[in-house]
């Protein structure tokens, strides 16, 4: 069957650090891969999305980067952060038999 | 390009009392919906999606949905809700298993 797992849970980071969250995916093989981010009282908006191995696709300028340096791996970084980063930040997969299947969520503070 | 309208962004509703949770979309192009729930702090969870075939689409929960292309909406529906559907709401669409675009959200608040 296929998971997906996303890591930390929650992390609380000082402004101006660096920020590496990391989502593996198993059960399937090239999936397509994704990061969403939302802020407080907020929906969801889509941030990079990438279709395969070094494919990153970026939705919103800003202060992240995501990169995929194997099938199943998808990393959201940042080299500093801001205040404005802090919310809910899921992980997604996706394939045209199931649909869309979300990590259970990093919780991210910047403080 | 694709977006998703969902209108009431809080809906309160007694205990089991229906409930009607509306969701529009726009798209030049045939499209996939979805509706997932959120419960708080945690991740979404599909409740059911319509990708094709039957317009009336049942998922978890007791929730179902219909599809109408003329009305270009997919509303989310629950005959007798319970104080544990209270969670936030949202409604998706994509036309190709890519980019997958998210309303903003209901909150449904479900007392007794």
């Amino acid at each position: 069957s296929q998971t997906i797992h996303q890591w930390p849970a929650t992390l609380v980071q000082p402004v101006g650090s660096p920020l590496s969250l990391e989502c593996t995916v198993e059960g399937t093989s090239n999936p397509n891969l994704y990061w969403y981010r939302q802020a407080a009282g907020r929906g969801l908006q889509l941030l990079f999305y990438s279709v395969g191995i070094g494919q990153i696709s970026s939705e919103v300028p800003q202060n992240l980067s995501a990169s995929r340096p194997q099938d199943r791996q998808f990393i959201l970084s940042s080299k500093k952060l801001l205040l404005s980063d802090s919310g809910f930040y899921l992980c997604a997969w996706s394939d045209s038999n199931y649909g869309y299947t979300f990590g259970s969520g990093t919780r991210l503070t910047v403080v | 390009a694709q977006s998703v309208t969902q209108l009431d962004s809080q809906v309160p509703v007694f205990e089991e009392a229906p409930v009607e949770l509306r969701c529009n979309y726009s798209s030049s192009v045939s499209v996939y919906l979805f509706w997932y729930v959120q419960y708080p702090n945690q991740g979404l969870q599909l409740l059911l999606k319509y990708l094709s075939g039957s317009t009336l689409v049942k998922g978890i929960n007791g929730f179902e949905a219909e599809f109408n292309k003329s009305q270009t909406s997919f509303h989310l529906r629950k005959p007798s809700v319970h104080i544990s559907d209270t969670a936030e709401y949202f409604c998706a669409v994509t036309t190709g298993f890519q980019k997958l675009v998210f309303g903003t959200g209901t909150r449904l608040l479900v007392s007794p």
